[in-house]
């Protein structure tokens, strides 16, 4: 079964630098997702992006984050200066057609953490 | 506004013995509802919604719009359903498609 893939599993990263995390979504995918769960805490939405532009994005995704689709097959989330608090899990996903009922394909998450 | 209330952090039961996961939501309009669940060091993967009526490895979920809850059953527990379970809603409200979460359930089935 296709599935999302994310890199790399766990990144360590000093305050103030900037990330780069990467995901592969399902290949026949269009629309797609980045979601973080903080540990101890729910998963939360960050954004959506469809046809190279964010269809939406949460009050989380503010100027430090940014979100690219480089070519046919990568979805990156970059966090231009990382903070403290953005230590937490990122999750990717990535859903074949639109529609509200569509299930979301998700990768295995990069654990981020930020000294 | 959106939101997802999983009212039990742990759930622990015993194998054979029946289990509840109990999810319930806050939503104007008409949502969708799905549990996803985490196997230990596993991506987040789904286990059903509401619009399929499926059963999956045992589990079923019926929606009730009158107390607005979604809560996950199986009757008889195996140990290999030890996982972290999420409920999680969609919905057409602004035109989001994006999923709400529940803070999970993790359950454990003890032989």
């Amino acid at each position: 079964e296709p599935e999302v893939t994310q890199t790399p599993s766990h990144q360590v990263t000093q305050m103030g630098q900037e990330v780069i995390l990467r995901c592969v979504p399902i290949s026949n995918h269009l629309y797609f997702y980045w979601y973080r769960q903080i540990l101890g805490q729910k998963v939360e939405f960050l954004v959506s992006f469809y046809n190279n532009e964010i269809s939406e994005k949460s009050e989380i995704f503010d100027d430090q984050f940014s979100v690219e689709r480089p070519d046919g097959s990568n979805f990156t989330l970059k966090i231009r200066s990382t903070k403290l608090e953005d230590s937490a899990m990122y999750f990717c996903a990535s859903t074949a057609a639109r529609g509200y009922n569509q299930p979301q394909h998700f990768g295995d998450g990069t654990r981020l953490s930020i000294l | 506004a959106q939101r997802v209330t999983q009212p039990e952090k742990l759930l622990s039961v015993f194998k054979g013995a029946p289990v509840e996961l109990k999810c319930n939501y806050s939503y104007s309009g008409s949502p969708e509802l799905f549990w996803y669940v985490q196997y230990s060091r596993q991506r987040l993967q789904l286990l059903l919604r509401h619009i399929s009526r499926e059963s999956i490895k045992g589990f079923t979920a019926d929606l009730n719009k009158g107390e607005t809850s979604f809560h996950l059953k199986k009757p008889f527990a195996q140990e290999e359903d030890s996982a972290m379970y999420y409920c999680a809603l969609s919905g057409i409200q602004g035109g989001s498609e994006k999923l709400v979460f529940g803070k999970g359930t993790k359950l454990t089935v003890n032989p």
